[in-house]
């Protein structure tokens, strides 16, 4: 089967950097995405890599190795504001996206 | 805002009620889905819309009846429903099924008493 793990929830202190992990198993890979969802809110996307590497784009950075089936999501200079949950998604060889359950951030001063 | 909107926000409704929730993009995009959260699992893809056109029915209930009636609008019909349907309905829109990303709406909050 398809499957998608991350950890279900993650402290981090505001200013400081978190790191949360995506580790995926699926038919076919054709590029990942993070979204974050704050409470009571619309999924909003972050981020989407195909290729090995890592992608920065200002406080936020995503890095995938396909040959691990693994991403990462660097949260850097944390705020308050960024207390959310974080979907990882892989888009398999049919284009379908398999959905991790999310990781719920909590930042604390 | 994110160009895609739902209503109701919030829905309580018996197991013998009817309701439908309504889903509007205004973001010109030709392909519209219906997910289905729950608490601590992984977003559920219940049905695909492309070119108004049903693409994916991922073993829904039969209490659950989408419709597209145009690319901008979609709809999921709710009949019969039961206690374990409660969640949160997102709606969602993209540049064609296989379009690089999804905007979302901010969903509806649905208990079923």
């Amino acid at each position: 089967g398809q499957n998608i793990d991350q950890p279900t929830e993650m402290t981090a202190t505001e200013g400081a950097i978190v790191q949360i992990n995506c580790t995926y198993q699926t038919s076919g890979f054709n590029g990942l995405f993070w979204y974050q969802q704050h409470a009571g809110e619309a999924p909003t996307f972050l981020s989407y890599n195909v290729l090995d590497g890592l992608e920065e784009k200002g406080r936020f950075s995503s890095f995938l190795s396909r040959s691990k089936g693994y991403s990462y999501l660097l949260l850097k200079e944390l705020q308050m504001k960024d207390s959310a949950s974080y979907l990882c998604a892989v888009r398999d060889s049919n284009y379908q996206l398999i959905w991790g359950a999310g990781t719920k951030l909590i930042i604390k001063p | 805002e994110t160009g895609v909107t739902q209503t109701p926000r919030h829905l309580v409704m018996g197991m013998t009620n009817k309701k439908s929730l309504k889903c509007e993009q205004h973001l010109g995009h030709n392909a519209m889905y219906w997910y289905k959260q729950s608490a601590k699992k992984p977003l559920e893809l219940m049905f695909v819309y492309s070119l108004e056109e049903r693409v994916e029915n991922n073993s829904v209930p039969s209490r659950f009846s989408p419709e597209c009636p145009n690319s901008s609008h979609l709809f999921l019909h709710l009949h019969t429903l039961q206690p374990e349907d409660s969640a949160l309905y997102l709606c969602a829109s993209s540049h064609g099924q296989d379009g690089y990303e999804q905007y979302f709406g901010p969903g509806t909050r649905l208990t079923v008493t």
